[in-house]
């Protein structure tokens, strides 16, 4: 099976705080996203990478930028922590094209922001 | 108008009941569809996908209607571990590809 780790379960940091969430998958897949899931709003997509380097905004990348230097590695970082990116945050993989094979989740890092 | 829409529920359900949820969508141009299933404080998992000729898995249903825009899942026999959120995801590729998340519905069932 496909597995998609994240590196810490629960998170708490400071207002303006820099946090690095960081996410591996063991399966070789090209595509990586990071989405966050709030009460009520379902799972928004921040980021997504397709290779090695690449990146592509996602419909709420504002406050966030990501990291892929290496295939099996997608970092998502809060480059000053607000309280309103408290949140559950996801990783996922999918192998070639998520429409046709879905995505495989990380167990999320629950991020407060205090 | 969201562009996918589910009933927050929850559904509360006896065991042995017969259970159905449906998810609405606004793009008529989407292409693929699925369900997840999200158990309390943990990730969404890949329950099936949903074609138009219909998709049974056990006692897991899904159904894809296009002229009405929604899709549906049903759930024969339901048992107490069926207790979930389920999300319904809608997928579409014009002007590029978009994936679009349910809020989720939430099932009780009881002993």
């Amino acid at each position: 099976d496909v597995k998609v780790t994240q590196s810490s379960r629960y998170l708490v940091k400071r207002t303006g705080e820099k946090v690095f969430l960081e996410c591996v998958q063991d399966m070789d897949h090209e595509n990586m996203f990071w989405y966050r899931q709030d009460p009520g709003l379902g799972l928004r997509l921040i980021y997504f990478s397709y290779d090695v380097k690449m990146k592509e905004k996602g419909d709420i990348p504002e406050g966030y930028s990501v990291s892929r230097e290496k295939k099996e590695r997608f970092s998502l970082i809060l480059e000053s922590a607000s309280t309103n990116q408290t949140s559950m945050y996801l990783c996922a993989s999918s192998l070639l094209d998520p429409g046709l094979y879905g995505y495989t989740f990380g167990s999320g890092t629950r991020l407060t922001v205090v | 108008r969201k562009e996918v829409e589910q009933d927050p529920g929850p559904f509360n359900v006896p065991e042995g009941a017969t259970v159905a949820f449906n998810c609405t969508y606004s793009n008529s141009a989407s292409q693929s569809f699925f369900w997840y299933r999200q158990d309390c404080r943990k990730e969404p998992k890949l329950l099936m996908s949903v074609y138009s000729s219909g998709n049974e898995d056990g006692r897991f249903t899904a159904q894809l209607n296009r002229a009405s825009q929604y899709i549906s899942l049903l759930i024969r026999d339901s048992k107490l571990s069926d207790s979930a959120t389920y999300l319904c995801v809608v997928n579409s590729n014009t002007g590029g590809f978009k994936t679009i998340f349910g809020a989720g519905t939430r099932l009780f069932v009881k002993a």
